[in-house]
């Protein structure tokens, strides 16, 4: 049982490059997000995804796209980065369903700069 | 709006020394709150939570009391070890609109034998 995955760990890009990040989670979870965390701010959500099939913007989605693949996994993808975009990024799942308890586990991120 | 506003690091402590970490919140109705943590170069591990006020969380020693009257759920421990030394970060969820978490800044704990 892997919980949240997340590849890869590292990853440089010139400006203008485009990638994705791949996430997947083995726990049967609903829900997806893809938060990014930038020093004295905590953690931003990018996107998030209630439900298979279904996606919406968060907090800050300018540049980013998103794909829910299937039940498991759940991909972010940088069509032009820039040097904003440097960052830590996570995704995380949880059973959704708006229940009280409901509660998002974490992978352990990818370090992206864009130079 | 939804918002949490943490206590300012870094915190340096004595290995034994009492922890306190303060964490505010504003939410619409009535939130679940959360404490995360993060060591070195890992991701975030979910540490305790409470989900309705006066609910108290408790994990590896760590306690949170959601308390609705001060809007507040601060992070305590009575005698820190150098393996505590990591960030912690204070996060809400509302029960409207998404399901998304609302992060403080973070507070950065290190522990010195």
């Amino acid at each position: 049982n892997a919980g949240v995955t997340q590849t890869p760990k590292f990853q440089v890009l010139k400006t203008g490059q485009s990638m994705t990040l791949q996430c997947a989670q083995d726990m049967n979870h609903n829900s997806m997000y893809w938060y990014r965390q930038d020093p004295g701010m905590g953690l931003r959500l990018i996107y998030y995804s209630a439900s298979e099939g279904t996606t919406d913007k968060g907090e800050v989605p300018n540049g980013y796209n998103v794909s829910r693949l299937n039940k498991r996994e759940f991909s972010l993808r940088l069509e032009s980065a820039a040097p904003s975009q440097t960052s830590v990024y996570f995704c995380a799942s949880s059973e959704g369903g708006g229940v009280s308890t409901d509660t998002q586990y974490f992978g352990p991120g990818t370090r992206l700069t864009v130079l | 709006g939804n918002s949490v506003t943490q206590m300012e690091g870094p915190v340096t402590l004595s290995e034994e020394a009492f922890l306190t970490i303060n964490c505010t919140y504003t939410a619409t109705g009535y939130p679940s709150l959360f404490w995360y943590v993060q060591y070195p170069g890992e991701g975030l591990q979910l540490l305790l939570k409470a989900t309705k006020a006066d609910d108290k969380g408790s994990n590896k020693g760590f306690e949170a009391t959601y308390r609705k009257e001060t809007t507040s759920f601060h992070l305590e421990k009575g005698s820190v070890q150098v393996s505590d030394s990591a960030v912690y970060f204070c996060a809400l969820r509302s029960r409207t609109g998404a399901n998304n978490l609302f992060f403080g800044t973070g507070t950065r704990l290190t522990v010195i034998p």
